[in-house]
């Protein structure tokens, strides 16, 4: 089985960087993604990371880091239209995606 | 390319009626996820299914079934509506293969009164 977690809410400033943990208990592990949701609308993919490291795109990043159980989402920049939730999911081979609880994230001027 | 799409929007029904959603995944995809995500709450996982078959459930109650069409589309059925089943249903669709992403529809508000 799977078992994600991450802290419920963060707060930053417009401009500012911020680091969204995620730890995971996982067997079968088959990659790591982050999804940022705004209220009320489905969830959109941001990144993927199956081997350790950093992946950057563009003001996004992830790492991931397998031994240890843990990725973090860095958001450089802040912009007010980055308030949102965090979504970490992992997947299994043969599995489905297993979603965190998310992390909501407000953007202060 | 047409994303993932679901129907209806917004669905009402009554305590005990039975609900019916449908989702169309993107081409080529042949695995379609079925979530649910009740008001300020995380996506709880509902059922999987690939190439025709259920490959793994949530922890709901049987009264929560659903399937897999030939050309990939998937029903989810909700019988025995409970108030408690009011939630934002959400539909995913990936290629099955593992190692990708997967794309998620714009989701059906289901309201039980």
């Amino acid at each position: 089985g799977q078992n994600i977690d991450q802290p419920t809410e963060m707060t930053a400033t417009e401009g500012a960087i911020v680091q969204i943990n995620c730890t995971y208990q996982t067997s079968g592990f088959n990659g790591l993604f982050w999804y940022q949701q705004h209220a009320g609308e489905a969830p959109t993919f941001l990144s993927y990371n199956v081997l350790d490291g950093l992946e950057e795109k563009g003001r996004f990043s992830s790492f991931l880091s397998r031994s240890k159980g843990y990725s973090y989402l860095l958001l450089k920049e802040l912009q007010m239209k980055d308030s949102a939730s965090y979504l970490c999911a992992g997947h299994n081979y043969g599995q489905n995606f297993v979603f965190g609880p998310g992390t909501r994230l407000s953007v202060l001027p | 390319e047409a994303g993932v799409t679901q129907s209806p929007t917004h669905l009402i029904k009554t305590r005990g009626q039975q609900a019916t959603l449908r989702c169309s995944p993107i081409s080529g995809h042949t695995s379609v996820y079925w979530y649910q995500q009740a008001l300020g709450l995380g996506l709880q996982f509902l059922l999987w299914y690939d190439e025709g078959e259920e490959r793994n459930r949530g922890n709901f109650p049987p009264r929560f079934s659903g399937r897999q069409f030939p050309n990939y589309s998937s029903e989810l059925n909700v019988n025995a509506l409970e108030l408690e089943d009011s939630a934002l249903y959400l539909c995913a669709s990936s290629t099955g293969t593992g190692g990708t992403e997967a794309f998620f529809g714009q989701g059906t508000r289901l309201t039980v009164v």
